[in-house]
């Protein structure tokens, strides 16, 4: 499986960009990137996801580098409501006709006030 | 309401007692998955489904029977709970399956306590 790395925390002042990075220096050519994050106490909740091309959505930004061996999650304007954990994954694992996401530790974004 | 509603929210149980939780999706996916999340594992995942009559195990499938008669419900059985099935259970819905690259989407999960 490809593996990713992410820092294990990170703040940011509300109202600015926060840019959190994902290495993922094994995945293949056919695995995309996805984000989740997972706000406290709640499910998480899909973000975005990429395989080569940046991609926006209304939440964020997916900026995929060229070897694609990394990426960053930009929430362009952070909000406290953004402070959760976020995760970087891709891997999907294709099991018979299935699939299914393998979810690593993520990165504690605490957005300040 | 359009989405994936899990029921109870919370559950205390004692050791040896069946328990089930519920999961709806009113979207009409074709693949449910069941994940439980445990502090220093992340989520795992325990079972999922391609579609109605049609389940698989996942990482950690020991202890736990599923069912899919309806492909709107995906009820995970606890058949005899232990405590070390104290837990926070998520269930997900994804339109495809295969190659598809169709995002999971979660419910705000049951959080089970076996005494």
């Amino acid at each position: 499986d490809a593996k990713t790395t992410q820092p294990p925390s990170m703040d940011c002042a509300e109202g600015r960009a926060a840019n959190l990075p994902c290495n993922h220096s094994t995945i293949s050519g056919n695995e995309y990137v996805y984000w989740y994050r997972q706000i406290h106490s709640q499910g998480p909740q899909y973000i975005i996801h990429g395989l080569k091309n940046n991609e926006t959505n209304e939440m964020a930004s997916l900026i995929i580098t060229e070897d694609r061996k990394s990426s960053t999650l930009i929430l362009p304007h952070a909000t406290l409501r953004d402070t959760a954990v976020y995760y970087c994954i891709v891997r999907f694992k294709p099991s018979g006709s299935a699939r299914q996401l393998t979810f690593g530790s993520g990165t504690q974004l605490t957005v300040l006030p | 309401d359009a989405g994936i509603t899990q029921s109870p929210r919370y559950k205390i149980t004692e050791t040896g007692r069946q328990v089930t939780l519920m999961c709806h999706q009113t979207w009409s996916h074709s693949y449910m998955f069941w994940y439980r999340q445990d502090l220093g594992h992340g989520l795992r995942l325990i079972y999922y489904s391609a579609a109605a009559d049609i389940t698989d195990k996942g990482e950690v499938p020991d202890g736990y029977v599923v069912s899919r008669s309806k492909t709107e419900n995906f009820p995970l059985t606890l058949e005899s709970a232990t405590r070390s099935q104290t837990s926070v259970y998520f269930c997900a819905s994804s339109e495809q399956g295969g190659n598809s690259n169709s995002p999971l989407h979660f419910g705000n999960g049951t959080r089970l306590t076996v005494t």
